[in-house]
């Protein structure tokens, strides 16, 4: 199986301050199609887990200009520039390269400062 | 706008079998590329993806969970039913139904295994 590790396992970030996130698999995520299918999650406190990005670097619809997604191969890092109160919560990157089934990571939990 | 609703016990007993429904509208069950899946989060807030079915009928499972899974669809009522077979406290989880592509997510129903 593939697996997904995140880091770190918290993060605590002051209010208009950037924040980043690292995901590693343990396998290349490319697909013989040419796709890397690494996809980032948000899940606020109470709430369902939302997508943000996909194919590693493509915002989902809705999905705030603060938000980034770069990566390759094996390590994928997704950044916000800025960060405001509604973005805590925790962030876990998920890959769908490797069937049969998806994995996530472990998660990265978001508070403010 | 694509909605999912997931309904079923909230309490069931080990070695019990649970089954869930997932109610689902707003996009077209009708292409091979569009699935309706099962995801479950822990009490400590892993995720987990479960299963998937294709509007063709095609089926893939977790291969850690497998022999304990079935995943079957009623197109003409969009709905979608997972069944686990011999539950244990260990499964005890929100889960989630969620579009193949994980870009929609229901609102999740917990069940909690305990006798």
């Amino acid at each position: 199986d593939v697996v997904m590790t995140q880091s770190p396992l918290s993060l605590s970030v002051t209010l208009g301050q950037p924040a980043s996130f690292s995901c590693r698999s343990s396998e290349t995520l490319l697909y013989r199609d040419g796709n890397t299918y690494l996809n980032w999650f948000h899940q606020r406190p109470g709430q369902s887990p939302r997508r943000l990005i996909h194919l590693v670097s493509e915002r989902d619809s809705g999905v705030s200009e603060r938000f980034s997604g770069s990566g390759s191969g094996t390590d994928f890092t997704l950044k916000i520039s800025r960060v405001e109160a509604e973005d805590v919560g925790i962030y876990y990157c998920m890959q769908g390269t490797h069937w049969p089934g998806y994995t996530f990571g472990q998660g990265t939990k978001l508070e403010i400062k | 706008q694509i909605t999912l609703k997931e309904s079923g016990p909230t309490l069931v007993k080990p070695t019990q079998t649970l089954t869930l429904t997932c109610m689902f509208s707003g996009f077209p069950f009708s292409s091979n590329k569009v699935g309706v899946g099962w995801v479950r989060q822990t009490p400590e807030k892993a995720l987990e993806w479960l299963a998937v079915i294709y509007w063709g009928g095609d089926k893939r499972y977790s291969p850690s969970l497998e022999s304990r899974l079935t995943i079957t669809r009623d197109t003409s009522k969009n709905e979608v039913v997972l069944t686990m077979t011999n539950m244990d406290p260990v499964d005890t989880a929100t889960y989630y139904c969620v579009i193949s592509t994980l870009g929609a997510w229901g609102q999740g129903a917990l069940v909690t295994v305990s006798s």
